[in-house]
């Protein structure tokens, strides 16, 4: 098991352009979690997939933001018509319900996204 | 609405020194609470993970403490070491919102020879 896993781990991007992240969460975690982290920040939730349901988004996630999880593995998050004010770092995080007593939650590397 | 505040925001010790970060909290009713580490441009490791259920956890030289009552968590560091610089995070999982991490804005360490 590698851990949690996102692609890419840097992206620049012009204002206007439509980005798309992956995370690879670790296997068999059936719970994964989006959060966004600005410079000085602690990460902010952006939305939750427990398999492949979206059960909770934040209000941070506008409607040029959409979250998909289709076979309840890996997940993408989409940025469409980025603004100057999406750049971040974009977290990814995954968790097994069969470890229901502790929670504890495991973090992949993050895509820094830069809009210009 | 959970507000979770860390002090203090930032802290420089020499080498050797023990030290605690400090995390506070608004709701008590709280899951579990985590703290984690994270070096500039990486994602989060997780250092130690406190049930709501527990008063302390131990990892080699961290400790970390919770006291709901009073909203409080520590996280205590012994003997130091330059490899321990970096943003320590604070979250709590409040359980009720399906697992989702609320942070505050981290501690920044840096520990120098």
């Amino acid at each position: 098991d590698t851990g949690v896993s996102q692609d890419p781990r840097h992206k620049i991007t012009k204002r206007g352009q439509n980005v798309t992240f992956r995370c690879d969460p670790i296997s068999e975690h059936n719970r994964l979690y989006w959060y966004r982290q600005t410079l000085g920040q602690g990460p902010e939730f952006l939305t939750y997939f427990q398999n492949e349901a979206q059960l909770e988004k934040s209000r941070l996630l506008s409607d040029r933001f959409s979250a998909e999880r289709p076979k309840g593995s890996f997940s993408t998050l989409e940025i469409q018509r980025t603004e100057q004010g999406d750049s971040a770092m974009y977290l990814c995080a995954s968790r097994s319900t069969r470890d229901t007593e502790a929670g504890e939650q495991y973090f992949g590397p993050g895509t820094r996204l830069t809009v210009t | 609405k959970q507000e979770v505040t860390q002090i203090p925001a930032a802290l420089s010790v020499p080498e050797g020194e023990n030290l605690v970060l400090n995390c506070s909290f608004t709701d008590s009713a709280i899951y579990n609470l985590q703290w984690f580490r994270q070096d500039p441009g990486k994602g989060l490791t997780s250092l130690l993970l406190i049930q709501s259920s527990q008063r302390e956890q131990t990892s080699g030289r961290l400790n970390a403490s919770l006291d709901k009552s009073s909203g409080r968590s520590t996280l205590y560091i012994a003997a130091s070491q330059p490899g321990d610089s970096a943003t320590y995070l604070c979250a709590l999982d409040r359980g009720s919102t399906l697992g989702r991490l609320y942070f505050g804005r981290g501690t920044q360490l840096t520990v120098w020879p």
